[in-house]
């Protein structure tokens, strides 16, 4: 199976701040990646798949890069709703498998 | 609108079963890929099942064997039946939809609120 690690497992940030998330597959996947946002008690909301394409409806100040092996999701001026969990996930071949998630704190 | 609308959650007994549901509307089941994806509380996501359009399935190797994925189209449904539950399949379970996008599916555009089923004695 494809192990997909996410760095850091917790962001302190302010709003305003610029945000990067990291996500590593421990074999290429291409550009077969998707990002999630996961708010308490509510289902995972899709803002990036195919690694850079932008979700109807996300907004613009999210982005995703990267290809292979490392990837990353970039809030560009952090909002108080973006406070969350952010996870990445795999879909190059079965089974398709999650990062372990990205806490984003109020600092 | 695209919503699904899980149900059959709650508590029960390690070796038991229990059949989860998910009512979709907005959108036929039949013409798009379904999952199935778990969280155990407080722990990250994870897959669990997936069928096809053409009826084919797919299963975690965690839950092979046990946990079966069907639907019926007739009723616009997503159903998991899940056997030999153990303590470790507590988790809120999640139905999710697969788009076919430039000849990918992969990623999850639309959940629903997710059904918590507990295994315990």
């Amino acid at each position: 199976d494809i192990q997909m690690t996410q760095s850091p497992s917790t962001l302190s940030a302010s709003v305003g701040d610029r945000v990067t998330i990291t996500c590593r597959a421990s074999q290429s996947v291409r550009n077969y990646l998707a990002w999630y946002q996961q708010k308490p008690g509510k289902a995972p909301k899709l803002l990036i798949y195919k690694a850079s394409s932008l979700e109807s409806g996300v907004p613009s100040r999210f982005s995703g890069s990267g290809s292979g092996t490392e990837f990353t999701l970039t809030i560009s001026s952090l909002q108080p709703d973006d406070f969350a969990t952010y996870y990445c996930q795999h879909c190059d071949g079965y089974p398709w498998t999650f990062g372990q998630g990205t806490k984003v704190e109020i600092k | 609108e695209v919503q699904l609308v899980e149900t059959g959650g709650g508590l029960i007994q390690p070796g038991g079963s229990l059949r989860l549901s998910c009512a979709a509307s907005g959108f036929s089941v039949s013409s798009n890929y379904m999952s199935w994806v778990r969280q155990a509380p407080g722990k990250g996501l994870e897959w669990v099942s997936i069928i096809f359009t053409d009826d084919s399935a797919l299963s975690a190797d965690s839950v092979k064997g046990r946990f079966t994925i069907s639907r019926d189209n007739s009723k616009n449904m997503l159903y998991l039946q899940m056997n030999s539950l153990r303590a470790e399949d507590t988790a809120v379970y999640y139905c999710a939809r697969s788009p076919l996008v430039q000849g990918v599916i992969g990623w999850f555009d639309s959940w629903g609120q997710g059904i918590l089923v507990t295994v315990s004695s």
